[in-house]
């Protein structure tokens, strides 16, 4: 067990919705990561936040927003869902977001059909 | 860019086989990590080792080695005497150290099978 949390563990729902994805880091780490696995793309890197603050953007698109909370908790959300959203997202945590190891959560497998 | 290159796509093994996973990394950076995760049936993703490009020594935890060349930017990944929980998907990865690159840049994986 990473100490990572990701809720829910699966979703599934159709082309046009809107979800949230939820992360939960380990304590004491400020920052969480957001990837997407899919079969066609591999694991990607989405976005990271910083406490509070983004930092980083990688291949996420406009549909999909994220945001972290004062808690530190980070939020994924995925709007006009496609058929091609379908995929493993992990959020990750670590420290400080600087060069130390990201720790993964489980996953949240979401099926759009 | 940074890229990572698993050329194995799967492997097939034979319990208490001995395997190594390849992993090839280009980047333009000098200072950089390199992570190995495992993805088990399950799919979470285990860290099992961070190693930075200063360190070249090789590393060893139990039936796990670590082999780190820079000079062929290899960094590859030995299971001696393997067991069916090594059973999963392995896959290599490269972060950049320096400031506005955060994120890990992974290989497409090598799918491990150890059959009993």
């Amino acid at each position: 067990d990473s100490g990572v949390t990701q809720t829910p563990k699966h979703l599934i729902t159709a082309t046009g919705q809107r979800v949230t994805l939820r992360c939960s880091p380990r304590s004491g780490d400020l920052s969480v990561y957001w990837y997407q696995q899919s079969l066609d793309q591999g694991l990607q890197f989405l976005i990271q936040y910083y406490n509070g603050e983004e930092r980083a953007k990688g291949n996420i698109l406009e549909r999909f927003s994220a945001q972290q909370f004062p808690d530190l908790h980070s939020e994924l959300n995925l709007s006009s869902l496609e058929l091609g959203d379908s995929a493993l997202y992990f959020c990750a945590s670590s420290v400080t977001g600087e060069g130390e190891t990201q720790y993964f959560g489980p996953g949240t497998r979401l099926l759009v059909l | 860019a940074q890229k990572v290159t698993q050329a194995q796509t799967e492997i097939s093994v034979v319990e208490k086989e001995d395997v190594t996973l390849d992993c090839v990394y280009e980047t333009r950076d000098t200072t950089y990590y390199l992570f190995w995760y495992k993805q088990p049936p399950s799919g979470e993703l285990v860290f099992l080792i961070r190693r930075n490009s200063f360190d070249e020594q090789n590393e060893i935890s139990g039936r796990y080695s670590w082999n780190f060349q820079k000079s062929t930017s290899s960094f590859n990944f030995t299971i001696t005497a393997s067991q069916v929980v090594d059973s999963a998907v392995y896959f290599c990865a490269l972060r950049f150290l320096g400031a506005g690159s955060y994120q890990l840049t992974f290989g497409k994986g090598t799918k491990l099978s150890v059959i009993p």
